[in-house]
């Protein structure tokens, strides 16, 4: 069975730094494409960072370009957000998600989300 | 950056009736475009892909159609399962973006 199960999020202050990780398992991890999406509160998805297979092609929403950097360890079948300088309207709930289809940007495996809230 | 625009907001449907919901896209996305199902306090699911292709294990009551800019997603029946929030997705370039959802509500 596949499964991906976040961790790391919780409340932060505004220009504050969190590391959010997703433990992958149930499937070939470094076979996949990863990335992470968002939904702030009563609000829609938001597709944030995509990691290639390698680790060595990542890309990342204009608004958090340059603050946030995702990593992925294929011998611990984990992938990372590392969310730097941190602001309020990054308040969501943090979704890890397997790129499944091939070739496609689908996703076909959504973790249950880690919540990261930007407060004072 | 692609908008992804979705009508309605709700729809109020009455179990065992059809549903039908649209999303339209700013520009051409060819078939690139995916729809998901969310239900409170879950996370997204995956139902449809390539505009059209059922992903596995979601039943046939569920269908979509359109290329281009324009999509519909339809529940042939709806049963009580599946009130709940539907995404559309396209993922012809980068970035992808969703649209801002049609929840699905009893009627």
């Amino acid at each position: 069975e596949v499964q991906l199960v976040e961790s790391g999020g919780g409340l932060v202050q505004p220009g504050g730094s969190l590391r959010l990780s997703c433990a992958a398992s149930g499937f070939t991890f470094s076979n996949y494409w990863m990335h992470w999406v968002r939904q702030a509160p009563g609000k829609g998805l938001v597709w944030v960072s995509r990691i290639n297979i390698a680790g060595s092609d990542t890309g990342y929403a204009d608004s958090v370009k340059g603050r946030f950097t995702i990593s992925r360890d294929n011998a611990k079948n984990t992938v990372y957000l590392q969310m730097n300088s941190l602001r309020p309207e990054d308040t969501a709930v943090y979704f890890c998600v397997r790129d499944g289809i091939v070739g496609l940007t689908v996703f076909d495996y959504w973790g249950q989300g880690t919540l990261v809230t930007v407060s004072s | 950056e692609i908008v992804m625009t979705q009508s309605p907001a709700t729809l109020s449907v009455s179990p065992g009736e059809r549903a039908t919901l649209s999303c339209r896209a700013s520009q051409s996305i060819d078939s690139n475009l995916a729809w998901y199902q969310q239900k409170p306090g879950q996370a997204p699911r995956l139902l449809i892909y390539g505009a059209s292709t059922r992903a596995t294990g979601i039943p046939a009551r569920f269908s979509g159609s359109g290329s281009g800019t324009e999509f519909t997603l339809t529940i042939s029946s709806l049963q009580s399962e599946d009130f709940a929030v539907y995404y559309c997705q396209h993922y012809n370039n980068w970035p992808v973006t969703f649209g801002g959802g049609t929840k699905v509500e009893i009627k």
